[in-house]
Parts: C-alpha cells; structure tokens; sequence
C-alpha cells in the first residue's frame, strides 16, 4: 500500500462550484498534513497546512483532517478559473515531506 | 516577498556527464531540501541539509548525488555521470526551522533533461 494516495484526475467543475479533494494515507507516524497548489511548470506552493483532526479555514478554503479514518481533504468554495491547477496532498515525517500524486483541477468558465 | 530561486531553469547535458543543480534559498532559511519530480509523476524527496551535512536522504539519492552550500547563500546539488533517468524537474526548497518542515518553500524548479 502507498503511503499517501490521491486521484489524479483530471477534475473539471463549473465556475462557482465547491471543489472537493482528497487523499488517503496509511502511516500513522505523520505529523503534519498539507494542502500545495501546482501551476505548470511551477513549483509547489503551500496553501494550508493543518496538525490536528479537524477543519480548518481560510478564505474560500477548508482543509479538513480526518486521523482515525486517515483521510483529507481541501473543499474550495466559489471556484475561479485562476484555481485550475494541481493540488498536491503531502505529509511530513521527520524532516520530509511525502506528497501525493496531484490531482488536476480545471474550472470551467 | 522572499523566495527560493533556481539556475539554471533548463538544463540539457548528454548521458554520463556531470550537472550542477544551484539553488539561493530564503536568506535566514537554515535547512534545505532538494526533491524532484518526473513527468507525470508525484514530487519525490531527495535530500534534506541542515549545519553544513545532510540529515536525511531518500533511497533516490545514492552515490551519484551530492549537496553543498558552497558559500553563504547558495545551495547546489551536483549529479555525477547522469543517466537517461535522470531526467526530471528538479526542486529546491528551504525552511526556517526542521521540525515544521511542513512550511518549505519551494523554488520554481530547473528541468533537466538527459539526451
């Protein structure tokens, strides 16, 4: 089993439309669960991060962590077109960070 | 706003000769990252450096890799008779502190590609 699984699209939603994302993860041992936007050719850039099972918000984005089911999620509320891109689940372990797949993201205008 | 910055952003070199990867991080950053990702793939860590020696390092990162911070500033990683594999976006990325490594900021990557 993979340590961090995510789907990777691609995802297409309408303008307007809540996005909802996901990643499921079998170690235990991790401590620290984020949210990083991809734009092509770009490196990642952190959006959220989160400690804690648990919501948490910012602006049109909630992370949402869920340790004993170990799943988690990013919900993006009125989606932009500027929002298409891809979203990296990843975890830190020590001193690295395990990322997932990425899904793409496209938001239809 | 600081950022992470990278040179070259592509690099083409032919199988077996060696590349230099450079890096500036955030300037009070005090540990540094290189990961890389394939076409396609998931961004894969490599290496981590904190005081001047690496801390921790990925079944990736073998013999045919190295790190440095030459000076005060710069952060390099060296890649020894490259290989067609080799190919990939390279990433480096700094942190102010080790244990919330989970606020790493990464430079906007170099491509190399191996012909």
């Amino acid at each position: 089993q993979k340590e961090v699984e995510q789907d990777p699209g691609p995802l297409s939603v309408p303008e307007g439309a809540i996005v909802s994302l996901n990643c499921t993860y079998s170690n235990s041992a991790f401590q620290y669960f984020m949210w990083y936007r991809q734009y092509s050719r770009k490196g990642p850039e952190l959006l959220m991060y989160t400690y804690s099972s648990g919501n948490k918000e910012d602006g049109r984005f909630t992370a949402q962590v869920d340790k004993s089911s170990k799943y988690i999620s990013l919900f993006i509320r009125d989606s932009q077109p500027s929002d298409s891109a891809t979203y990296l689940c990843a975890m830190t372990r020590d001193d690295k960070i395990i990322f997932g797949k990425g899904t793409r993201l496209h938001i239809l205008p | 706003e600081p950022e992470v910055t990278q040179t070259p952003s592509h690099q083409v070199t032919q199988m077996g000769q060696e590349v230099i990867l450079r890096c500036v991080p955030i300037s009070n950053h005090l540990y540094f990252y290189w990961y890389r990702q394939i076409l396609g793939q998931k961004v894969e860590f490599l290496v981590s450096f904190y005081n001047n020696e690496i801390s921790e390092k990925s079944e990736i990162f073998d013999d045919q890799f190295s790190v440095e911070r030459p000076d005060g500033s710069n952060f390099t990683l060296k890649i020894r008779s490259t290989k067609l594999e080799d190919s990939a976006m390279y990433f480096c990325a700094s942190s102010l502190a080790g244990l919330s490594s989970y606020e790493q900021y990464f430079g906007p990557g170099t491509r190399l590609t191996v012909t």
